[in-house]
């Protein structure tokens, strides 16, 4: 059973480009979050999607990003005309939600770099 | 011994000691409890998790402990192995709300 996946691992955008970061959650799992990582830093959460649902968006920033979950494929973040400060590790989790169990099962992550 | 670095603060220990890395959470109404490792260049690993109902629960070396009186939640592994070092950082989560991540701890295993 694969766990969840992120591609791509690695991304290196110019100031003002877009940058699309995917996760695949775990067979099985309906619910995906995204997190940020600045260096030396605690994981900050996103957002949390259901597949073709947003449940809540209170830690995406109001412009340049979004994200969406369809009902076929993976859930993809996007950000639009990136900023150096942009520049950070961005993880998915999945999570089953049945239940009584929250627990989140992350990825590898997607470090972006803007240049 | 423990030091507060530029960011991250760091606990040094003896390979073959007990490690006990302390979080305090902010939620007094969280009801489950996650620690993860984080090794570098990858994702959080669950490690071990606990609930509100419990105030201690034990894994393979490792043993979370629940303050819910002064909302500490406290990891310890013991013989701390080479292997073991990393970023942990404890979550809470309030009846299935999003997980509020701690800023993490750096566990240096000295040889």
């Amino acid at each position: 059973n694969a766990g969840v996946m992120q591609n791509p691992r690695h991304l290196v955008r110019r100031r003002g480009q877009e940058a699309r970061l995917r996760c695949s959650p775990m067979k099985g799992h309906s619910h995906v979050y995204w997190y940020r990582q600045l260096p030396e830093e605690g994981l900050k959460f996103m957002v949390y999607l259901q597949k073709e649902n947003i449940i809540d968006e209170s830690g995406m920033p109001k412009e340049r990003f979004s994200a969406e979950f369809p009902k076929e494929g993976p859930s993809i973040l996007r950000i639009q005309q990136v900023v150096r400060g942009d520049s950070a590790a961005y993880f998915c989790a999945s999570s089953p939600r049945l239940a009584g169990d929250y627990e989140q099962y992350f990825g590898p992550g997607t470090r972006l770099t803007v240049t | 011994g423990e030091s507060v670095g530029l960011h991250l603060p760091t606990l040094s220990v003896q390979e073959g000691d007990n490690s006990i890395i302390n979080c305090a959470y902010s939620n007094s109404a969280s009801d489950y409890f996650i620690w993860y490792k984080q090794e570098s260049g990858k994702g959080p690993q669950f490690i071990i998790d606990i609930r509100s109902n419990m105030d201690k629960r034990q894994g393979q070396r490792v043993t979370v402990l629940l303050n819910k009186t002064v909302k500490h939640l406290s990891l310890q592994i013991a013989a701390t192995q080479p292997g073991d070092s990393a970023v942990y950082f404890c979550a809470e989560n309030n009846y299935g709300q999003n997980f509020v991540f701690g800023p993490g701890t750096r566990l240096s295993v000295l040889p």
